[in-house]
């Protein structure tokens, strides 16, 4: 079974703070994803990468930042929360079929 | 521009009947589309898969319907089972890339 796991379930973070929240997948997936999920907005994608050291901006990409140093891990960087990126944060992996495979998500407040 | 939408936001529906969720799109060079389950804090979880090259795709209680030509699917549950209660997205996936469009979901309630 394909294993995606976030660094941690809930967040809480003050204005101003750098924040990271850390994806890592077993599958040995290319393919990795940030989205965020808002009510009545579905999952919006941030940024995705096709490789190492690869990444491409997603749909809303403002405030964010992504790294990938190794293939199973994808990191997304707020260099300085906002209370607007309150949201929950999904990570997601790929091989080169289509379906993408969640992580459980991280809750972050940002107070 | 929302390419995909879901334009229920819920459905209620009574244990054993059918349960029926709707996805429109216009983006015509989807070629594969996909349906997400999500329970209240936890990642989706894939459902159910369907090329644009079939009209129907079924795996035990669900089936996903696929009509091309009014760029309309829907994913029916039947019988549904309050365990089914959870948010449903719906997702196409165009071409060289592998983004899927996710449309922002419908919240079913099976009521026992």
């Amino acid at each position: 079974d394909v294993k995606v796991t976030q660094s941690s379930r809930y967040l809480v973070k003050r204005t101003g703070e750098k924040v990271f929240l850390e994806c890592v997948q077993d599958m040995d997936h290319e393919n990795m994803f940030w989205y965020r999920q808002d009510p009545g907005l579905g999952l919006r994608l941030i940024y995705f990468s096709y490789d190492v050291k690869m990444k491409e901006k997603g749909d809303i990409p403002e405030g964010y930042s992504v790294s990938r140093e190794k293939k199973e891990r994808f990191s997304l960087i707020l260099e300085s929360a906002s209370t607007n990126q309150t949201s929950m944060y999904l990570c997601a992996s790929s091989s080169d079929v289509e379906t993408q495979y969640f992580g459980p998500g991280t809750r972050l407040l940002v107070l | 521009d929302q390419q995909v939408k879901q334009n229920s936001p819920s459905l209620s529906v009574q244990e054993g009947r059918i349960s029926i969720l709707n996805c429109d799109y216009t983006n015509s060079m989807f070629d594969y589309f996909l349906w997400y389950k999500k329970y209240p804090a936890e990642g989706p979880t894939f459902l159910i898969s369907i090329s644009s090259i079939k009209d129907k795709n079924e795996d035990g209680r669900f089936t996903v319907f696929l009509n091309k030509s009014a760029k309309h699917l829907s994913l029916h549950i039947v019988p549904s089972q309050p365990g089914d209660s959870a948010v449903y997205f719906c997702a196409g996936n165009g071409g060289a890339t592998n983004k899927l469009i996710f449309g922002t979901g419908t919240l079913l309630a099976v009521q026992p």
